[in-house]
Protein backbone atom coordinates (compact mmCIF):
# COMPACT_ATOMS: atom_id res chain seq x y z
CA UNK A 1 0.00 0.00 0.00
CA UNK A 2 1.33 3.19 -0.42
CA UNK A 3 1.55 6.37 2.08
CA UNK A 4 2.64 9.71 1.92
CA UNK A 5 4.03 11.60 4.98
CA UNK A 6 4.71 15.36 5.32
CA UNK A 7 6.95 16.46 7.55
CA UNK A 8 5.95 19.97 9.18
CA UNK A 9 2.42 20.62 9.66
CA UNK A 10 2.97 24.37 10.06
CA UNK A 11 5.64 26.51 7.80
CA UNK A 12 6.30 29.81 7.62
CA UNK A 13 8.24 32.19 5.71
CA UNK A 14 8.98 35.54 5.21
CA UNK A 15 7.90 37.14 1.54
CA UNK A 16 10.91 36.90 -1.25
CA UNK A 17 11.99 33.75 0.79
CA UNK A 18 12.37 30.02 -0.30
CA UNK A 19 9.58 27.76 0.25
CA UNK A 20 10.40 24.77 1.12
CA UNK A 21 7.69 21.76 1.75
CA UNK A 22 8.63 18.14 2.49
CA UNK A 23 7.30 15.04 1.33
CA UNK A 24 8.30 11.55 1.70
CA UNK A 25 6.32 8.83 0.21
CA UNK A 26 6.40 4.82 0.17
CA UNK A 27 5.48 2.71 -2.32
CA UNK A 28 5.96 -0.72 -3.53
CA UNK A 29 5.66 0.14 -7.11
CA UNK A 30 6.63 3.11 -9.06
CA UNK A 31 4.77 6.11 -7.25
CA UNK A 32 2.84 8.97 -9.34
CA UNK A 33 2.81 11.84 -6.62
CA UNK A 34 1.17 15.28 -6.80
CA UNK A 35 0.53 18.42 -4.97
CA UNK A 36 -2.24 19.99 -4.53
CA UNK A 37 -2.94 23.83 -2.94
CA UNK A 38 -6.19 24.57 -1.21
CA UNK A 39 -7.45 27.97 0.17
CA UNK A 40 -9.47 28.54 2.84
CA UNK A 41 -12.89 26.65 2.59
CA UNK A 42 -12.24 25.81 -1.06
CA UNK A 43 -11.79 22.51 -3.21
CA UNK A 44 -8.27 21.50 -3.85
CA UNK A 45 -6.81 22.56 -7.10
CA UNK A 46 -3.69 20.42 -8.83
CA UNK A 47 -0.18 22.09 -8.76
CA UNK A 48 1.71 19.74 -10.42
CA UNK A 49 2.42 15.98 -10.97
CA UNK A 50 5.29 13.62 -11.61
CA UNK A 51 4.60 10.32 -13.46
CA UNK A 52 7.50 9.15 -15.62
CA UNK A 53 10.73 11.09 -17.39
CA UNK A 54 11.94 13.67 -16.14
CA UNK A 55 12.10 14.26 -12.39
CA UNK A 56 11.89 17.91 -11.97
CA UNK A 57 8.71 19.07 -12.54
CA UNK A 58 7.26 22.51 -12.90
CA UNK A 59 3.65 23.61 -11.95
CA UNK A 60 1.35 26.58 -11.56
CA UNK A 61 2.12 29.68 -9.46
CA UNK A 62 5.72 29.30 -10.15
CA UNK A 63 6.23 26.07 -7.68
CA UNK A 64 8.37 22.94 -8.84
CA UNK A 65 9.52 19.45 -7.34
CA UNK A 66 11.67 16.91 -7.58
CA UNK A 67 11.53 13.41 -7.48
CA UNK A 68 14.07 11.35 -5.31
CA UNK A 69 13.58 7.69 -5.59
CA UNK A 70 16.74 7.13 -3.60
CA UNK A 71 15.17 9.56 -1.04
CA UNK A 72 11.50 8.49 -1.79
CA UNK A 73 10.87 12.28 -1.50
CA UNK A 74 9.16 14.70 -3.69
CA UNK A 75 9.60 17.91 -1.85
CA UNK A 76 7.47 21.25 -3.18
CA UNK A 77 10.10 24.30 -3.56
CA UNK A 78 9.52 28.59 -4.97
CA UNK A 79 12.58 30.32 -5.03
CA UNK A 80 10.17 33.68 -3.96
CA UNK A 81 7.11 33.57 -1.91
CA UNK A 82 4.64 35.79 -2.21
CA UNK A 83 1.43 36.50 0.12
CA UNK A 84 -0.95 34.48 -2.14
CA UNK A 85 0.89 31.79 -1.41
CA UNK A 86 -0.28 31.59 1.51
CA UNK A 87 -2.65 27.89 1.86
CA UNK A 88 -2.35 24.45 2.47
CA UNK A 89 -0.33 22.38 0.57
CA UNK A 90 -1.07 18.17 0.33
CA UNK A 91 1.14 15.50 -1.36
CA UNK A 92 -0.41 12.84 -2.79
CA UNK A 93 0.38 8.97 -4.35
CA UNK A 94 -1.98 7.65 -6.29
CA UNK A 95 -2.75 4.03 -6.07
CA UNK A 96 -1.86 1.27 -8.68
CA UNK A 97 -5.09 0.89 -9.77
CA UNK A 98 -6.93 2.31 -12.86
CA UNK A 99 -9.56 3.46 -10.22
CA UNK A 100 -7.57 6.75 -10.22
CA UNK A 101 -7.40 6.74 -6.40
CA UNK A 102 -5.06 8.68 -4.57
CA UNK A 103 -3.68 8.75 -1.00
CA UNK A 104 -2.41 12.05 0.53
CA UNK A 105 -0.67 13.25 3.19
CA UNK A 106 -1.88 15.51 6.21
CA UNK A 107 -1.18 18.73 4.66
CA UNK A 108 1.13 21.51 5.49
CA UNK A 109 -0.28 25.23 6.06
CA UNK A 110 1.65 27.79 4.82
CA UNK A 111 2.11 31.61 6.17
CA UNK A 112 4.31 33.61 4.40
CA UNK A 113 4.74 37.07 6.71
CA UNK A 114 5.77 40.22 5.23
CA UNK B 1 -13.40 22.59 -20.39
CA UNK B 2 -14.19 20.39 -17.22
CA UNK B 3 -16.51 21.54 -14.34
CA UNK B 4 -17.70 19.80 -11.02
CA UNK B 5 -20.37 21.26 -8.86
CA UNK B 6 -21.49 20.45 -5.30
CA UNK B 7 -24.29 21.74 -3.21
CA UNK B 8 -25.29 23.00 -0.63
CA UNK B 9 -22.08 25.10 -0.06
CA UNK B 10 -22.79 24.84 3.54
CA UNK B 11 -25.19 23.05 5.95
CA UNK B 12 -26.54 22.81 9.30
CA UNK B 13 -28.15 19.95 10.22
CA UNK B 14 -29.22 17.65 13.77
CA UNK B 15 -28.48 14.80 14.96
CA UNK B 16 -30.14 11.90 13.62
CA UNK B 17 -31.63 13.89 11.12
CA UNK B 18 -30.84 12.70 6.90
CA UNK B 19 -27.93 13.74 4.88
CA UNK B 20 -27.94 14.37 0.88
CA UNK B 21 -25.18 15.99 -1.14
CA UNK B 22 -25.15 16.12 -4.83
CA UNK B 23 -22.25 16.37 -7.34
CA UNK B 24 -22.29 16.61 -10.49
CA UNK B 25 -19.42 16.77 -13.32
CA UNK B 26 -19.69 18.14 -16.96
CA UNK B 27 -17.46 18.26 -19.98
CA UNK B 28 -16.19 14.75 -19.34
CA UNK B 29 -17.91 11.26 -19.67
CA UNK B 30 -17.28 8.24 -17.64
CA UNK B 31 -15.10 9.92 -15.11
CA UNK B 32 -13.89 8.02 -11.78
CA UNK B 33 -15.79 10.08 -8.85
CA UNK B 34 -15.04 10.06 -5.38
CA UNK B 35 -16.14 11.39 -1.99
CA UNK B 36 -13.46 12.80 0.41
CA UNK B 37 -14.07 14.35 4.01
CA UNK B 38 -11.74 16.62 5.52
CA UNK B 39 -12.00 16.92 9.28
CA UNK B 40 -10.67 20.19 10.97
CA UNK B 41 -6.83 20.43 10.43
CA UNK B 42 -6.69 16.87 9.05
CA UNK B 43 -5.77 15.43 5.53
CA UNK B 44 -8.28 13.76 3.38
CA UNK B 45 -9.93 10.68 3.72
CA UNK B 46 -11.68 8.81 0.81
CA UNK B 47 -15.36 7.85 1.84
CA UNK B 48 -16.14 6.24 -1.72
CA UNK B 49 -14.82 6.07 -5.08
CA UNK B 50 -16.93 4.96 -8.28
CA UNK B 51 -15.54 3.60 -12.12
CA UNK B 52 -18.96 3.74 -13.29
CA UNK B 53 -22.71 3.73 -12.88
CA UNK B 54 -24.09 1.79 -10.22
CA UNK B 55 -20.44 1.14 -9.26
CA UNK B 56 -19.50 2.16 -5.16
CA UNK B 57 -16.90 1.20 -3.50
CA UNK B 58 -16.30 2.10 0.28
CA UNK B 59 -12.52 2.70 1.73
CA UNK B 60 -14.41 3.44 5.35
CA UNK B 61 -17.52 1.31 7.01
CA UNK B 62 -19.48 4.04 8.57
CA UNK B 63 -23.18 5.17 8.51
CA UNK B 64 -22.83 7.30 5.29
CA UNK B 65 -23.57 5.62 1.51
CA UNK B 66 -23.09 7.19 -1.50
CA UNK B 67 -24.77 6.17 -5.15
CA UNK B 68 -24.21 7.03 -8.13
CA UNK B 69 -27.51 7.12 -10.10
CA UNK B 70 -26.06 8.40 -13.42
CA UNK B 71 -22.68 8.80 -15.28
CA UNK B 72 -22.18 12.29 -14.14
CA UNK B 73 -23.61 12.56 -10.44
CA UNK B 74 -22.57 11.24 -7.49
CA UNK B 75 -24.31 11.32 -4.04
CA UNK B 76 -23.89 11.09 -0.61
CA UNK B 77 -26.04 10.19 2.03
CA UNK B 78 -27.20 9.04 5.27
CA UNK B 79 -30.03 8.04 7.03
CA UNK B 80 -29.11 9.45 10.16
CA UNK B 81 -26.19 11.90 11.06
CA UNK B 82 -23.72 11.83 14.03
CA UNK B 83 -22.04 14.70 15.55
CA UNK B 84 -18.61 12.65 14.17
CA UNK B 85 -20.27 13.25 10.67
CA UNK B 86 -19.23 17.02 11.08
CA UNK B 87 -16.30 18.39 8.30
CA UNK B 88 -15.35 19.34 4.72
CA UNK B 89 -17.05 17.00 1.95
CA UNK B 90 -15.27 16.98 -0.98
CA UNK B 91 -16.29 15.50 -4.33
CA UNK B 92 -13.72 15.07 -7.17
CA UNK B 93 -13.10 13.13 -10.45
CA UNK B 94 -10.26 12.17 -12.40
CA UNK B 95 -10.92 10.85 -15.74
CA UNK B 96 -11.62 7.36 -16.11
CA UNK B 97 -8.97 6.37 -18.91
CA UNK B 98 -6.28 8.22 -17.60
CA UNK B 99 -5.60 4.66 -14.98
CA UNK B 100 -2.70 5.59 -12.39
CA UNK B 101 -0.94 8.89 -13.94
CA UNK B 102 -4.56 10.65 -13.85
CA UNK B 103 -4.85 13.72 -11.05
CA UNK B 104 -7.79 14.27 -9.22
CA UNK B 105 -9.86 17.37 -9.77
CA UNK B 106 -12.17 18.43 -6.44
CA UNK B 107 -15.25 20.56 -6.72
CA UNK B 108 -16.00 23.31 -4.21
CA UNK B 109 -16.92 21.44 -0.97
CA UNK B 110 -19.59 21.17 1.20
CA UNK B 111 -19.20 22.00 4.74
CA UNK B 112 -21.30 20.01 7.27
CA UNK B 113 -21.97 20.53 10.76
CA UNK B 114 -23.85 18.45 13.22
CA UNK B 115 -25.00 19.97 15.67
Amino acid sequence: AQSVTQLGSHVSVSEGALVLLRCNYSSSVPPYLFWYVQYPNQGLQLLLKYTTGATLVKGINGFEAEFKKSETSFHLTKPSAHMSDAAEYFCAVSDNTNAGKSTFGDGTTLTVKP
Amino acid sequence: SQTIHQWPATLVQPVGSPLSLECTVEGTSNPNLYWYRQAAGRGLQLLFYSVGIGQISSEVPQNLSASRPQDRQFILSSKKLLLSDSGFYLCAWSDGTGGKTTAVYFGPGTRLTVT
